[in-house]
């Protein structure tokens, strides 16, 4: 089955500055790979998602990359905020495909230092 | 368009104690998945529920089980409670199987004593 391993499990960074979540995968079949924050005491919401025919995708200060050579996908926020103090949630499938369900990573606290 | 609704959302149990979870998806939404959240083992995939049927299952033991109803609206059960089972378990829905894009509920957050 999948295999998610998501780096570092916490990161604190300045408000303003940048912030860079990493994960790998290991089925080559997986072709899905969103990322879900969970807010203290909250669910977990799907914030930004990439296919395997993209290799990059924005959405204002986040962005993700996926490299499917190295199995390797990323989270990137830029001038990061109060509000994005959350735990972040890397996750990979074989969408319409396959039996083994949305894999999720260990997951990575981001604190946001004032 | 209502969420996803889990109930209840809190409860305690004793060991050997048995435990039923229910989940109702969002209208529409004919997938059902679960999770076991805890603060080691993060997010771990139990089962997915499309059509009244479990399409798969996570590396979980017999005692945890679930089911579909019809309407969509699923249960999840955990038998011979064991402490490590304390835990939030998360529902959540999509509008098919195997798509990744789910939307989940407020958990139930399950303690055993």
């Amino acid at each position: 089955g999948e295999n998610v391993e998501q780096h570092p499990s916490t990161l604190s960074v300045q408000e303003g500055d940048s912030a860079v979540i990493k994960c790998t995968y290991s089925d080559s079949a997986s072709n899905y790979f969103p990322w879900y924050k969970q807010e203290l005491g909250k669910r977990p919401q799907l914030i930004i998602d990439s296919r395997s025919n993209v290799g990059e995708k924005k959405d204002q200060r986040i962005a993700v990359t996926l490299n499917k050579t190295a199995k390797h996908f990323s989270l990137h926020i830029t001038e990061t905020q109060p509000e994005d103090s959350a735990v972040y949630f890397c996750a990979a499938i074989h969408s319409g495909g396959g039996a083994d369900g949305l894999t999720f990573g260990k997951g990575t606290h981001l604190i946001i230092q004032p | 368009k209502a969420g996803v609704t889990q109930t209840p959302r809190y409860l305690i149990k004793t060991r050997g104690q048995q435990v039923t979870l229910s989940c109702s998806p969002i209208s529409g939404h004919r997938s059902v998945s679960w999770y076991q959240q805890t603060p080691g083992q993060g997010l771990q995939f139990l089962f997915e529920y499309f059509s009244e049927t479990q399409r798969n299952k996570g590396n979980f033991p017999g005692r945890f089980s679930g089911r579909q109803f019809s309407n969509s609206r699923s249960e999840m059960n955990v038998s011979t409670l064991e402490l490590g089972d304390s835990a939030l378990y998360l529902c959540a829905s999509s509008p098919g199987p195997n798509t990744g894009e789910l939307f989940f509920g407020e958990g139930s957050r399950l303690t055993v004593l």
